[in-house]
């Protein structure tokens, strides 16, 4: 079993929706989460860091579950151009303890 | 543009060659990553540096790998005797003392 699984997608959602997806880990030592956005053969680029409260950044929210060990992003009102590889990344704060998951798709319709 | 880059950002090279990548951080962040991504995965860690010490090694890192930060500033990573299986993108991050990285474009390489 992976130490951070994502659903591969994608997710195919029209642009208005809203649409969530969820990010699993699996060593509660876990101590630091965020979401990254990849676009195809680009670089991941930070979107937003998960907060034990919970935090919101305009359209996006993102949510953490101890208890069950997972982290999640909400999307409000997709664009077109939110369509990207969201990357779920949980920190144990040691530099080889940065896990990525593969990826979750997401691809935004008119 | 003050962001991390890396040089080349291809490179194709024949089975058994070595090759060098270099990566420029943002210039006031001490830590410096490096990672390999293949198609459908996330970056898979590599190495780390804070400042010019390498403090972290991936099991990933055959001895074919080293990589080097000299003056704590730009880091290089070299491959040698390359393999088909190391075809992948390289992706250097650096971050100041906080988690959040910040990824520079990637070199992609193809060994034929």
């Amino acid at each position: 079993r992976k130490e951070v699984e994502q659903d591969p997608g994608p997710f195919n959602v029209p642009e208005g929706a809203t649409v969530a997806f969820n990010c699993t880990y699996s060593n509660s030592a876990s101590q630091s989460f965020f979401w990254y956005r990849q676009d195809c053969r680009k670089e991941p680029k930070l979107l937003m860091s998960v907060y034990s409260s919970g935090n919101e950044d305009g359209r996006f929210t993102a949510q953490l579950n101890r208890a069950s060990q997972y982290i999640s992003l909400l999307i409000r009102d997709s664009k077109l151009s939110d369509s990207a590889t969201y990357l779920c990344v949980v920190d144990r704060s040691s530099a080889s303890k940065i896990i990525f998951g593969s990826g979750t798709r997401l691809s935004i319709r008119p | 543009d003050t962001g991390v880059s890396q040089d080349p950002r291809h490179k194709i090279t024949k089975r058994g060659q070595n090759v060098t990548f270099r990566c420029d951080p943002i210039s006031e962040h001490n830590r410096l990553y490096w990672y390999r991504q293949t198609l459908g995965q996330g970056p898979e860690f590599l190495t780390y540096f804070q400042n010019e010490a390498q403090l972290e090694k991936s099991r990933l890192l055959s001895d074919r790998f080293s990589a080097e930060r000299p003056k704590g500033s730009f880091s290089t990573l070299e491959i040698q005797r390359t393999e088909q299986g190391d075809s992948a993108m390289y992706l250097c991050a650096s971050s100041p003392d906080a988690p959040e990285q910040y990824f520079g474009p990637g070199t992609r390489l193809t060994v034929t």
